[in-house]
């Protein structure tokens, strides 16, 4: 069966600091991938989706990155981190137009 | 640009109420899925509705995909303290040639009091 695996839960960064959340799925081939981003109470924003290796599509501009160096692996990034980037990070994984499956997500606060 | 929106933002029910959050979207979609948020965690996926006026159960829960494909409704009868959460619908638009888009909506943040 299909797994899909995001770290780290929980992160406190101070602002102006790099950023690294990592997402990898096992169980499937050439998944499509999403970085999705949930502010408190609110809303899926979706920031990046993925439909195969070194293919990155953003949907909001911001001064966050995604990478896809392999067909399972999916990374969200910042050089330098914002207060307003604080958030609920989650990162999910489907087949072509079939519903998502999503990870345990990122609790990233800045300081 | 294509929206989803979903109401109501918020709604509390005494358990044993009955419970409905609507979806309507501007443009016609090719399917709508659900999804369910408990508290601290993650959405997971509920249900996906394909056919216009297409109706679908689950226990206690009914889900309804209106007849032009632009809206749909999920209702839950006598709720229980284990449904408390926030319900997203999400819509797939379709393009052809490329990527369908799922556009979410804002969610119904559901309470019930026993």
């Amino acid at each position: 069966s299909q797994t899909i695996h995001q770290w780290p839960a929980t992160l406190v960064q101070p602002v102006g600091s790099p950023l690294s959340l990592e997402c990898t799925v096992e169980g499937t081939s050439n998944p499509n991938l999403y970085w999705y981003r949930q502010a408190a109470g609110r809303g899926l924003q979706l920031l990046f989706y993925s439909v195969g290796i070194g293919q990155i599509s953003s949907e909001v501009p911001q001064n966050l990155s995604a990478s896809r160096p392999q067909d399972r692996q999916f990374i969200l990034s910042s050089k330098k981190l914002l207060l307003s980037d604080s958030g609920f990070y989650l990162c999910a994984w489907s087949e072509t137009n079939q519903p998502q499956h999503f990870g345990d997500g990122t609790r990233l606060s800045i300081l | 640009g294509q929206q989803v929106m979903q109401i109501p933002q918020y709604q509390h029910v005494q358990e044993g109420e009955d419970f409905t959050t609507y979806c309507n979207s501007s443009t016609t979609l090719s399917n709508i899925q659900w999804y369910k948020q408990r508290p601290g965690g993650h959405p997971v996926f509920l249900i996906q509705l394909v056919k216009s006026g297409e109706v679908k159960k689950q226990k206690r829960l009914t889900f309804q995909f209106g007849e032009a494909k632009k809206n749909s409704s999920l209702h839950i009868t006598a709720t229980q303290t284990t449904d408390v959460g926030t319900y997203f619908c999400a819509g797939r638009l379709w393009r052809s040639g490329g990527y369908n888009k799922l556009i979410f909506g804002a969610g119904t943040r559901l309470a019930v009091h026993p």
